[in-house]
């Protein structure tokens, strides 16, 4: 157990709907970054939040968005979805926001768009 | 941008050493880290380089040649439970990661 939570584990919808997904970075880290992983694009950086603002943008789409709210907890929200956007979405965190800093993994919310 | 080259599959036997190479060209460079997946699972970190030369962590290791764009992962000692998949990934100056298509390892006895 990593120590961060994500919520929910498995997520089914619908094209064109919007989901939320939640990440409980471990006590005392203030990074938490957003990853997609899916079959025929490996794993990618969305994007990185440390203590409540933005540091670092990977490849998210303009359809995505993330936050990071004071108790260091993250949401990252997925409108108008498409069938591609079926991945395997996880969230990590640090203690620092860059250098030498090991990141913890999440176990992954499971994201099926029918 | 960011281009990431490793090998696609490995096998090795049980006991023995295998590295895993991973090649990059990067328009800015500000660390490689190396993760472990094993199959149906998340991605556990296992080392971040920045500076050119080895890093040793128990049974495995880490080398970086920022000059050459290379980077290497070793593992000593190799048990049944190596066997995943090994994802290289390299952050630029702007805090992006870009990961390599990862390299599945098997391990036999």
């Amino acid at each position: 157990d990593s120590g961060v939570t994500q919520t929910p584990k498995h997520l089914i919808t619908a094209t064109g709907q919007r989901v939320t997904l939640r990440c409980s970075p471990r006590s005392g880290d203030l990074s938490v970054y957003w990853y997609q992983q899916s079959l025929d694009q490996g794993l990618q950086f969305l994007i990185q939040y440390y203590n409540g603002e933005e540091r670092a943008k990977g490849n998210i789409l303009e359809r995505f968005s993330a936050q990071q709210f004071p108790d260091l907890h993250s949401e990252l929200n997925l409108s108008s979805l498409e069938l591609g956007d079926s991945a395997l979405y996880f969230c990590a965190s640090s203690v620092g926001s860059g250098g030498k800093e090991t990141q913890y993994f999440g176990p992954g919310t499971r994201l099926l768009v029918l | 941008g960011q281009n990431i080259d490793q090998p696609t599959e490995m096998t090795a036997t049980e006991g023995a050493i295998v590295q895993i190479n991973c090649t990059y060209q990067t328009s800015g460079f500000n660390g490689l880290f190396w993760y472990q997946q094993h199959a149906g699972e998340a991605p556990t970190f296992l080392s971040y380089n920045v500076l050119d030369g080895l890093e040793e962590k128990g049974r495995f290791s880490s080398f970086l040649s920022r000059s050459k764009g290379y980077s290497y992962l070793l593992l000593k000692e190799l048990q049944m439970k190596d066997s995943a998949s090994y994802l290289c990934a390299v952050k630029d100056n702007a805090g992006k990661s870009t990961f390599g298509d990862g390299t599945t390892l098997t391990v036999k006895p």
